[in-house]
């Protein structure tokens, strides 16, 4: 089993719906990476965070860590949106590497 | 301020050669992570340098190697390449790792896609 599991691993939805990724994760952590990839390639980091819950813009993410549990939102979804989003976390344990989701897929249709 | 650049932004090799591919971090930042995203295959965690030696190791062959030169710039260099070598490499920077309860967020570069034919 994969330290850390996302679903759903494909996603397709209409312009406008709101979506949720899920990423679980069965390490202590002490930070949680939520990233975006677009077909070149190229990484940005959307939120990290540690507990609570962020927002920017049209995305929002939360984190329980007492579940092991994070969920990224993102409202009125847009065709710019689609792209790879990834769960990542540093474990306690880790030695500061990243530890990566398989990534959820989302395609927006217009 | 800049961000992480990487080069080359395409880099074609046949098996047996050697690559190598460069990484500079954000400025300030003394912390250079690689990472191997291979087709099909999730983001794996390579090799972590922090104020010029490797400090932490993913599980790959000794033929994947680097180093970290003083003005914090890496380079990530492989061996008798395979064809399972093909991927998109990225670099990450951070500032100083930190301790085991501290993390400082990574930055991401565009990476280096490399073919092995």
């Amino acid at each position: 089993k994969n330290e850390v599991e996302q679903s759903p691993q494909n996603l397709t939805a209409q312009e406008g719906e709101f979506i949720t990724i899920n990423c679980s994760y069965s390490v202590g952590i002490s930070a949680l990476h939520w990233l975006q990839q677009h077909p070149g390639g190229g990484i940005v980091s959307l939120f990290m965070l540690s507990s609570g819950k962020k927002k920017h813009g049209r995305l929002i993410a939360t984190i329980n860590i007492q579940e092991k549990h994070s969920s990224l939102h993102i409202t009125a979804s847009h065709p710019r949106d689609s792209a790879v989003y990834i769960c990542a976390v540093r474990s306690i344990q880790g030695a500061q590497k990243l530890v990566f989701g398989q990534g959820t897929r989302l395609t927006i249709n217009p | 301020e800049a961000g992480v650049t990487q080069s080359p932004t395409h880099l074609i090799k046949t098996r047996g050669q050697q690559a190598t591919l460069r990484c500079s971090p954000i400025s300030g930042h003394t912390s250079v992570y690689w990472y191997q995203q291979a087709l099909g295959l999730g983001l794996q965690f390579l090799l972590w340098y922090d104020e010029g030696e490797e400090r932490n190791r993913g599980n790959f062959p000794p033929r994947f190697s680097g180093r970290q030169f003083p003005n914090y710039s890496s380079e990530l260099n492989v061996n008798a390449l395979e064809l399972e070598d093909s991927a998109l490499y990225l670099c990450a920077s951070s500032l100083q790792g930190g301790g085991a309860w501290s993390y400082n967020e990574q930055f991401f570069g565009p990476g280096t896609r490399l073919t092995v034919l």
